[in-house]
C-alpha cells in the first residue's frame, strides 16, 4: 500500500524559508516521478512542482519558479520542497503526490496523495 | 491548459441526478480525471481517462467526454456524496492543472 507522509509545515514570516519533506513507502520510490500540489484555505488545488524518478528533471509552476526547489533522496525514499522568499499567498496545505507511472492514469493507477502539511506565512 | 468547471456551486437533494461540466481551453484528448474532496481530506480519485470508474467507486458515478468538454454525473445522490469535486487534466503532464472546483451541498 502506498503511503506518503508529509512533514515540515508550520508558521513562518513573510520572506522566510521552510523545507517540507515527504516520506514514501509501499512502492519503489526511485521508479516514480513525484509532485507537490497545494491548496490555499477554502480554495482549489494548484500544482506546484514535479520531479522525475532520477531527480534529473524538475518542473515548477510560474507562481513558485525561482523561489521553490524540489528534490529527492532515493536512498531515503524522501521527497523535499525547499521554499524560500515565502509570501502570504503561499499559505496552503501542501500535498505530496506519487505520479502515475506513464504520465497518465491507467489500469487504476493515477495520483496517490499524502494527507498534507499546513504552511502558514504570516507576521 | 485552463480548466473551467460549471457550476461552481450546486445545491441538490438526496436522490437527485446531478451533472458537473469541465471545459478545457484546448483539446486534451481523454487525459482527464475527476476527484472528490471532503473537508480536511486529500482528494479521492473517482474517474480517470475521462470515463473509467476507479475500482471501489460506486457505479452511480460516471464520466464522459473527450477533447475540450467533459462531464461528471452522479445518478442518484447519496448523503456521502456531498463534497467538492475537481477535474484534472494530464495532457500537459507533468504540468497538470485542476478546475476551480464544484461544491455540492444538500438542499
Amino acid at each position: 500500500e502506498v503511503q506518503l507522509v508529509e512533514s515540515g509545515g508550520g508558521l513562518v514570516q513573510p520572506g522566510g524559508s521552510l523545507r517540507l519533506s515527504c516520506a514514501a513507502s509501499g512502492f519503489t520510490f526511485s521508479s516514480y516521478a513525484m509532485s507537490w500540489v497545494r491548496q490555499a484555505p477554502g480554495k482549489g488545488l494548484e500544482w506546484v512542482s514535479a520531479i522525475s524518478g532520477s531527480g534529473g528533471s524538475t518542473y515548477y509552476a510560474d507562481s513558485v519558479k525561482g523561489r521553490f526547489t524540489i528534490s529527492r533522496d532515493n536512498s531515503k525514499n524522501t521527497l523535499y520542497l525547499q521554499m524560500n522568499s515565502l509570501r502570504a499567498e503561499d499559505t496552503a496545505v501542501y500535498y505530496c503526490a506519487k505520479d502515475p507511472p506513464l504520465g497518465y492514469c491507467s489500469g487504476g493507477s493515477c495520483y496517490d496523495w499524502g494527507q498534507g502539511t499546513l504552511v502558514t506565512v504570516s507576521s | 491548459i485552463q480548466l473551467t468547471q460549471s457550476p461552481s456551486f450546486l445545491s441538490a437533494s438526496v436522490g437527485d441526478r446531478v451533472t458537473i461540466t469541465c471545459r478545457a481551453s484546448q483539446g486534451i484528448s481523454s487525459y482527464l480525471a475527476w476527484y472528490q474532496q471532503k473537508p480536511g481530506k486529500a482528494p479521492k480519485l473517482l474517474i480517470y481517462a475521462a470515463s473509467t470508474l476507479q475500482s471501489g467507486v460506486p457505479s452511480r458515478f460516471s464520466g464522459s467526454g473527450s477533447g475540450t468538454e467533459f462531464t461528471l454525473t452522479i445518478s442518484s445522490l447519496q448523503p456521502e456524496d456531498f463534497a467538492t469535486y475537481y477535474c484534472q487534466q494530464l495532457n500537459s503532464y507533468p504540468l497538470i492543472t485542476f478546475g476551480q472546483g464544484t461544491r455540492l451541498e444538500i438542499k
